[in-house]
């Protein structure tokens, strides 16, 4: 059955840094999407992606975050700058049709 | 604002049925969801209901919705140790092309043998 994947599993970070996290969405998805959840707390909408750009975003999505989806298979999430509250629990999403979002397993990020 | 609530813990015997509820507070929602996350793994997609329809079956899951109450459950039938895990209510929420989901807090779910 197809899933997405997420790549690193765990990254391991020095505040300041720029992180870039991948995400392989389900072949044929059109729609993507980034949540994260901060140990402790809810899962958290970050940004949702369509058509080679953003649909919306969220308050926390704000100039550090960026999306980018380079080839026809991988979506990516960069932290340009990353603060120690960034550290999380970063899913990724994919959607056929909008309405069901297969998750992948997450990134863990800590940044020190 | 958009919120979603659920209880944080269910504790209950292999066999015996287990109702995990969720209210939600924005009646613009389109759909509702379960999903289900077991220890160290991501979101696994339960099922969903569309939000004019009141009951959705599905083998040993039923998801019951009273939209004039904003309120959500999920029963499973028959639980096994198997469905030890945390259960998360969500809502989508329109946002352009697409729909964002918005999450309850979870409901860890404790089957005792």
């Amino acid at each position: 059955e197809p899933e997405v994947t997420q790549t690193p599993s765990h990254q391991v970070t020095q505040m300041g840094q720029e992180v870039i996290l991948r995400c392989v969405p389900i072949s044929n998805h059109l729609y993507f999407y980034w949540y994260r959840q901060i140990l402790g707390q809810k899962v958290e909408f970050l940004v949702s992606f369509y058509n080679n750009e953003i649909s919306e975003k969220s308050e926390i999505f704000d100039d550090q975050f960026s999306v980018e989806r380079p080839d026809g298979s991988n979506f990516t999430l960069k932290i340009r700058s990353t603060k120690l509250e960034d550290s999380a629990m970063y899913f990724c999403a994919s959607s056929s049709t909008s309405v069901e979002q297969f998750f992948g397993p997450g990134t863990r990020l800590t940044v020190l | 604002g958009e919120d979603v609530e659920q209880s944080l813990f269910l504790s209950v015997r292999e066999g015996d049925s287990s109702v995990i509820n969720c209210t939600y507070t924005d009646s613009s929602s389109t759909y509702l969801y379960w999903y289900k996350q077991e220890p160290g793994a991501g979101l696994q997609l339960l099922t969903y209901i569309f939000s004019n329809m009141d009951m959705k079956q599905d083998q040993r899951l039923t998801v019951l919705l009273n939209k004039k109450d904003k309120h959500l459950s999920l029963r499973i039938a028959d639980t096994q140790t198997g469905d030890s895990a945390i259960y998360f209510c969500a809502e989508s929420i329109r946002g352009g092309a697409t729909n964002k989901l918005i999450f309850g807090t979870g409901t860890l779910l404790a089957v005792q043998p």
